[in-house]
């Protein structure tokens, strides 16, 4: 059973466009969601984070959309840059030791 | 940077052999981890270790066995290879309670 969901499987946008990565997760007892950025060949880093408390967290050009009322959040990579090219991982915890992994979706920016 | 190190990169072996994995991480964590990735690039946790004490273990079958000599290491250790095995293994650490994971760059095991 897969707690954590993300569509789509694959992404490819324009460079310069904005890409959009969704998550929804089962689990109401998940309070905090971070994101991890994974280039082929290595592990994956985290990326940014939050926490059930806000509703938006922005860290330059990646910007986090949550709902806690649907259960769903949303990655935004503005500016999209061909750089940005990698597999984007949601993830969630309802504490920090039981960290749950999406599905994963794997985004490719076009020059 | 690279603060968790994993060897070797690769690994090709047949079924029924013994392989072991290394893993150190020098960030000063008080916690690993071993995760499996597999071919569609879903991350399953298998084990995490705090202070020599094994605190997750996800229904890993007991082929499997973590190592730890100290907090900075976190080996891994398969006893009898199937080809379900195949995947990418990673290892990570964190401080305390996990909020930040830190992951190597992976052993790919192939087992043929």
């Amino acid at each position: 059973q897969q707690q954590v969901r993300q569509s789509p499987q694959s992404l490819t946008v324009w460079e310069g466009e904005t890409a959009i990565l969704n998550c929804s997760y089962e689990n109401s007892a998940f309070d905090y969601f971070p994101w991890y950025q994974q280039f082929p060949g290595e592990g994956p880093a985290l990326l940014i984070a939050i926490r059930s408390v806000s509703d938006k967290k922005e860290d330059g050009r990646f910007t986090i959309f949550f709902n806690k009322r649907e259960k769903k959040l949303s990655l935004h990579i503005t500016d999209s840059q061909p750089g940005d090219s990698a597999t984007y991982f949601c993830a969630a915890s309802p504490n920090t030791n039981k960290v749950v992994f999406g599905t994963g979706t794997r985004l490719q920016v076009l020059p | 940077e690279t603060a968790v190190f994993q060897t070797p990169n690769y690994h090709v072996t047949q079924v029924g052999n013994e392989v072991s994995f290394n893993c150190k991480q020098t960030l000063g964590h008080d916690t690993m981890y071993w995760y499996k990735q597999d071919s569609k690039k879903l991350l399953k946790i298998m084990f995490s270790y705090n202070n020599k004490q094994l605190i997750v273990n996800e229904t890993v079958p007991r082929r499997f066995s973590p190592q730890s000599s100290d907090k900075a290491h976190l080996n891994l250790r398969i006893k009898s290879v199937e080809p379900e095995d195949s995947a990418v293994y990673l290892c990570a650490s964190s401080y305390g309670g996990g909020e930040r994971l830190f992951f190597g760059h992976g052993t790919k095991l192939s087992v043929l």
